[in-house]
């Protein structure tokens, strides 16, 4: 049964800092992994889509490799902005439908 | 992008009321539409999984005659909560994929549902 663990659960930076973003799974068999960003009391944003075939895809200030020999997969931010606070979520296919399994997600707070 | 809407984003009822939520991708053929449901503080749940044309399929603990969904076009699914109670009170998200399973979902901005 596939399990998707984030770590850290909770992340407080200043303003501008770099961060990573890390998320485990225990079985590598996965046709991708996907990130998500979740406001409070909304739905969910894609961020990236990593594909099995691929190690990482950027967009803008975000950056997520994948490594599925190790059942691991980070998610950096760059210059990092009050804006980006949220809950950050990565998850993977799984079972016979391919639904998405869901990390347990970390909060992060970006201080001005 | 992939745009999928849900409509309502907020709903105030009494109990016994039954309440649909509906769910449409906007630019792409969704063949497989999902619910989730979610607690305050906690990651999504998995409710059930539809494909255009057939009966959904629920995760265990779901009771199928309570959250009836109806996935009759490929661009329209429905998640019918029948009889609600307080305890239905959560934030309900739906997703949608095109017909590979490689292919992201893509997520409504939710539904919070309250039932008093």
């Amino acid at each position: 049964k596939q399990e998707v663990t984030q770590i850290p659960a909770a992340l407080s930076v200043p303003e501008g800092e770099n961060l990573v973003l890390n998320c485990s799974f225990t079985d590598s068999a996965i046709y991708n992994l996907q990130w998500f960003r979740q406001d409070p009391g909304k739905g969910l944003t894609s961020l990236l889509l990593i594909q099995s075939s691929q190690r990482e895809q950027t967009s803008g200030r975000l950056n997520a490799s994948l490594d599925k020999s190790s059942g691991r997969s980070t998610l950096y931010i760059a210059a990092s902005q009050p804006g980006d606070s949220a809950t950050y979520l990565c998850a993977v296919p799984g079972g016979a439908t391919n639904k998405l399994i869901f990390g347990t997600g970390t909060l992060l707070a970006v201080q001005p | 992008g992939a745009v999928v809407s849900q409509h309502p984003s907020w709903v105030i009822c009494k109990s016994g009321t039954s309440v649909k939520i509906e769910c449409r991708s906007l630019d792409f053929q969704a063949t497989t539409m999902f619910w989730y449901r979610q607690f305050p503080k906690q990651s999504l749940m998995l409710m059930a999984t539809s494909n255009e044309g057939s009966k959904a399929t629920y995760e265990q603990g779901v009771e199928k005659d309570k959250f009836l969904i109806n996935h009759a076009s490929l661009t329209l699914s429905t998640l019918t909560v029948t009889s609600a109670h307080p305890e239905d009170s959560s934030f309900y998200i739906c997703s949608a994929r095109g017909d590979r399973h490689n292919q992201p979902q893509h997520f409504g901005d939710g539904t919070r549902l309250s039932i008093l």
